[in-house]
């Protein structure tokens, strides 16, 4: 099973809006709703930002949001503030055989 | 404080065996799915397997015939033993629990193995 597809950085500045790629296949993100994404700062354990796809846990700031399209997800973070600058990593249920796969990930820096 | 709380950090040789524990506190996990991920230095995330209520599992191709993940109902306390250590082995331990379908959504803090002569 290999590892989604993710830019390996990305940048905004405070207050801009970034997007961050999740490119796999028909067998895992393009097959599926459990689409995940998660926020990990250096040193800490990741943090669920975004399941199914789109849907926010609570205390989860409405500026992160998600969708999909095809094969590829993407995650939105608007009105970028200092402590989003982390890495994001998506993850997605891909089948009984093999069920999940994370994404190589992306760090997010704010400028 | 909903949290899982893991087993101190490891240090094994190469070849042998490591358990690390993961126990939920302030939440009962009995119903739940939980899983391991593992993350080597300056890497990205690995799904290892899943552990059922039930006690049923699941790995990960990658880790077939050398990952073990128990339950013990009495303490809600789930381990993962990881056999045949060497030294691509060494990485930080996660436990994850899925109260949300198909979703890692509550993490422990993390174990690290180190795998070393």
């Amino acid at each position: 099973q290999s590892a989604l597809t993710q830019p390996p950085s990305a940048s905004g500045s405070p207050g801009q809006s970034v997007t961050i790629s999740c490119t796999g296949t028909s067998s895992d993100v393009g097959g599926y709703k459990y689409v995940s994404w998660y926020q990990q700062h250096p040193g800490k354990a990741p943090k669920l930002m975004i399941y199914e796809v789109m849907k926010r846990p609570s205390g989860v700031p409405d500026r992160f949001s998600g969708s999909k399209s095809g094969n590829t997800a993407s995650l939105t973070v608007s009105g970028l503030q200092a402590e989003d600058e982390a890495e994001y990593y998506c993850s997605s249920y891909a089948g009984s055989n093999n069920p999940y796969v994370f994404g190589t990930g992306t760090k997010v820096t704010v400028l | 404080q909903v949290q899982l709380v893991q087993s101190g950090a490891e240090v094994k040789k190469p070849g042998a065996s490591v358990m690390v524990s993961c126990r939920p506190s302030g939440y009962s996990f009995a119903g739940y799915y939980m899983h391991w991920v593992r993350q080597a230095p300056g890497q990205g995330l690995e799904w290892m397997g899943w552990i059922n209520p039930k006690g049923g599992t699941k790995s990960a191709q990658n880790f077939q015939g050398r990952v073990t993940m128990t339950r013990d109902t009495s303490t809600s306390t789930v381990y993962m033993e990881l056999s045949r250590l060497t030294s691509d082995d060494s990485a930080l331990y996660y436990c994850a629990g899925e109260r949300l379908l198909k979703t890692f959504d509550i993490w422990g803090q993390g174990t690290m193995v180190t795998v070393s002569s």
